[in-house]
């Protein structure tokens, strides 16, 4: 059974470009988490989706963050014009349901640079 | 809102030594407390987990034990190895778990040998 997978690794983009980051949760997961890590912090979560649902997007920057979960294919997040602040490692995490009890499963993350 | 609190690293120790990493927490309702290890250029792998009070949750050697009374989850090993050398997070979820984990800042330990 794969893991959560994450695309691509590393990604370096240009301040005003655009960056999509991919993540296909684990089989049979249908919960997906995105979170972000900033240097030497810890991760800070985002948004969370269901398919064809964000659930709670209570952690995304008001501004040029959006993110989806379609009914097929993985979920995105995408950041419109990047600036430098931007860069982190971004994470994704999935589970088979939501609720207190539910263990998240994180794939290797997506290294964004803006230079 | 929920919060975690983890001692600052770097925490450096010798090989075969005890390990012991402090995380104390403040959660709304009945909190799931775990434990992360990310190795370094990596995601994060669950390490151990524990859903209710007094729970010990433990892998590889490592326990922690969920203390309502004093809302910790502490990180502990008898003999550390060098391949322990990571970062550790200590997080919670609460409530219906929408608003996904709460993290610490982790606490990178380094066993030298």
């Amino acid at each position: 059974n794969a893991g959560v997978m994450q695309n691509p690794r590393h990604l370096v983009r240009r301040r005003g470009q655009e960056a999509r980051l991919r993540c296909s949760p684990m089989k049979g997961h249908s919960h997906v988490y995105w979170y972000r890590q900033l240097p030497e912090e810890g991760l800070k979560f985002m948004v969370y989706l269901q398919k064809e649902n964000i659930i709670d997007e209570s952690g995304m920057p008001k501004e040029r963050f959006s993110a989806e979960f379609p009914k097929e294919g993985p979920s995105i997040l995408r950041i419109q014009q990047v600036v430098r602040g931007d860069s982190a490692a971004y994470f994704c995490a999935s589970s088979p349901s939501t609720g207190v009890k539910e263990t998240q499963y994180f794939g290797p993350g997506t290294r964004l640079l803006v230079l | 809102g929920n919060s975690v609190t983890q001692m600052e690293g770097p925490v450096t120790l010798s090989e075969e030594a005890f390990l012991t990493i402090n995380c104390t927490y403040t959660a709304t309702g009945y909190p799931s407390l775990f434990w992360y290890v990310q190795y370094p250029g990596e995601g994060l792998q669950l390490l151990l987990k524990a859903t209710k009070a007094d729970d010990k949750g433990s892998n590889k050697g490592f326990e922690a034990t969920y203390r309502k009374e004093t809302t910790s989850f502490h990180l502990e090993k008898g003999s550390v190895q060098v391949s322990d050398s990571a970062v550790y997070f200590c997080a919670l979820i609460s409530g219906g778990g929408a608003d996904g984990l709460t993290f610490g800042k982790g606490t990178h330990l380094i066993i030298q040998p």
